[in-house]
């Protein structure tokens, strides 16, 4: 199993452009989380996902968008890239609402 | 929304047992109480979880008194391989599983020495 896996793994854009970053899980778990972490904070959490079709905006959703059309996939998208959203995006997984988060290695993102 | 207060750093010797104290003064009725384990460079990796008294599992202890207003980590015997940021994580699941209150603190930035 891979687990939760997150491409690219580093990234820059420039103000203004727009991407997606990605996030799969083949553990058919049906909660999943995109979080951004600043450096030397702690987590926050942007979007997550209780299921296929289900979406709801965590504590910082401004400036980002998400959809979940199957289990496995919980794209992440930037529409207009601003400085403010240079950080280290965690996705993460689990089964059920309690329990473990399985944590991908991290999208680090720069924007000038 | 319960908010977490944890030690900024601590440091300890290989074979030390450490303890990380989180404070958790509005914890609600349903939170539960998770902990993680971060290394640079990597996502947070769970280390335990748990909801009152004690619980243990192979790699730590959690230690939750009865009016869970704050929970004990408890590394044994550490080395120098769990030098690491571990955070604290309170929360709990609303109806419908809203998981809105997934709110992470700074964390503990642990550092063992030979």
């Amino acid at each position: 199993n891979a687990g939760v896996t997150q491409t690219p793994k580093f990234r820059i854009l420039k103000i203004g452009q727009s991407m997606t970053l990605q996030c799969t899980q083949d553990m058919n778990h049906n909660y999943m989380y995109w979080y951004r972490q600043d450096p030397g904070m702690g987590l926050k959490l942007i979007y997550y996902s209780v299921g296929a079709g289900i979406t709801d905006k965590g504590e910082v959703p401004n400036g980002y968008n998400v959809s979940r059309s199957t289990t496995e996939d919980f794209p992440l998208r930037l529409e207009l890239a601003a400085p403010s959203q240079t950080s280290v995006y965690f996705c993460a997984s689990r089964q059920g609402a309690r329990g473990a988060q399985h944590f991908g290695d991290g999208t680090r993102l720069s924007i000038l | 929304l319960a908010k977490t207060t944890q030690p900024i750093s601590m440091d300890s010797y290989e074979g030390q047992e450490v303890n990380i104290t989180c404070s958790h003064n509005n914890i609600a009725t349903n939170d539960y109480i998770t902990w993680y384990q971060q290394f640079p460079s990597q996502g947070p990796r769970f280390i335990i979880q748990g909801y009152k008294t004690k619980v243990t599992n192979e790699v730590a202890s959690l230690f939750i008194p009865a009016d869970r207003k704050s929970s004990t980590l408890s590394l044994p015997r550490v080395s120098l391989s769990d030098t690491a940021v571990y955070y604290c994580l309170v929360a709990g699941v609303n109806y419908g599983g809203s998981q809105g209150n997934l709110i992470f603190g700074k964390g503990t930035k642990l550092s063992v020495k030979p």
